[in-house]
């Protein structure tokens, strides 16, 4: 059975304080792990897919990398906005329209 | 233009009814999924479907029902509501093996 366990579960900082949220992951074939965003009362909002090991992708103060066993997104210098949960998921090789398995979350809050 | 919007946003029911909540996607996409998060924020993916094939998670009762009228709509009725089945809904689409997926902004069912 895929699982991704994600921590910290929640992580609060100042503005401006750099950090990294983790997930590791268990799949029989990783096709793709996804990282979305999602603010209270609202549905996930895709930010990446990384399909490799060693494979990055950035976008605006967030970046994502990933590795044989775990995903990390950094993120540089947050601001208040950038307070949500922030959601791990994967999907395994198996495909077909299997959906996502996804972690319970990080939910970073952002003091200014 | 919401790209997948769901309705109703609140649902409030009594135990043993029927309801249905429907879910339309404008992004042309070929699959759409529901989720369900329950109260600790954790998604679990209960249905994906394409114009080939219906994927059920195992684990989802069979009072849960998906109907799809076409390409652009999957719809999901629930008979005999339950407490246990209190949660938020999401309809979520996607296009091919992209595996990117666009949700809606949720409904929260509670049964009492």
């Amino acid at each position: 059975e895929d699982q991704v366990t994600q921590s910290p579960e929640a992580l609060r900082l100042q503005e401006g304080e750099s950090s990294s949220l983790n997930c590791s992951y268990t799949v029989s074939g990783l096709r793709g792990l996804f990282w979305y965003r999602q603010d209270p009362g609202k549905g996930p909002e895709f930010l990446f897919t990384l399909y490799s090991a060693g494979e990055e992708k950035e976008k605006e103060r967030l970046k994502a990398t990933l590795t044989k066993k775990e995903s990390f997104l950094h993120i540089t210098a947050p601001k208040p906005e950038d307070s949500a949960t922030y959601l791990c998921a994967v999907q395994a090789e198996r495909g077909g329209a299997d959906g996502l398995t996804f972690g319970k979350g990080t939910h970073l809050i952002i003091q200014p | 233009d919401t790209a997948v919007s769901q309705t109703p946003k609140y649902l409030v029911t009594q135990m043993g009814n029927d309801k249905s909540i429907k879910c339309e996607q404008n992004l042309g996409h070929d699959t759409m999924y529901w989720y369900k998060q329950d109260s600790k924020k954790f998604l679990k993916i209960m249905f994906s479907y394409n114009n080939k094939e219906l994927i059920i998670n195992e684990t989802v009762p069979n009072r849960f029902s998906p109907k799809s009228p076409d390409k652009a709509h999957l719809n999901l009725h629930i008979n005999s509501l339950e407490l246990g089945d209190s949660a938020v809904y999401f309809c979520a689409s996607s296009l091919g093996t992209s595996l990117i997926m666009f949700f809606g902004s949720g409904t929260q069912l509670s049964v009492l």
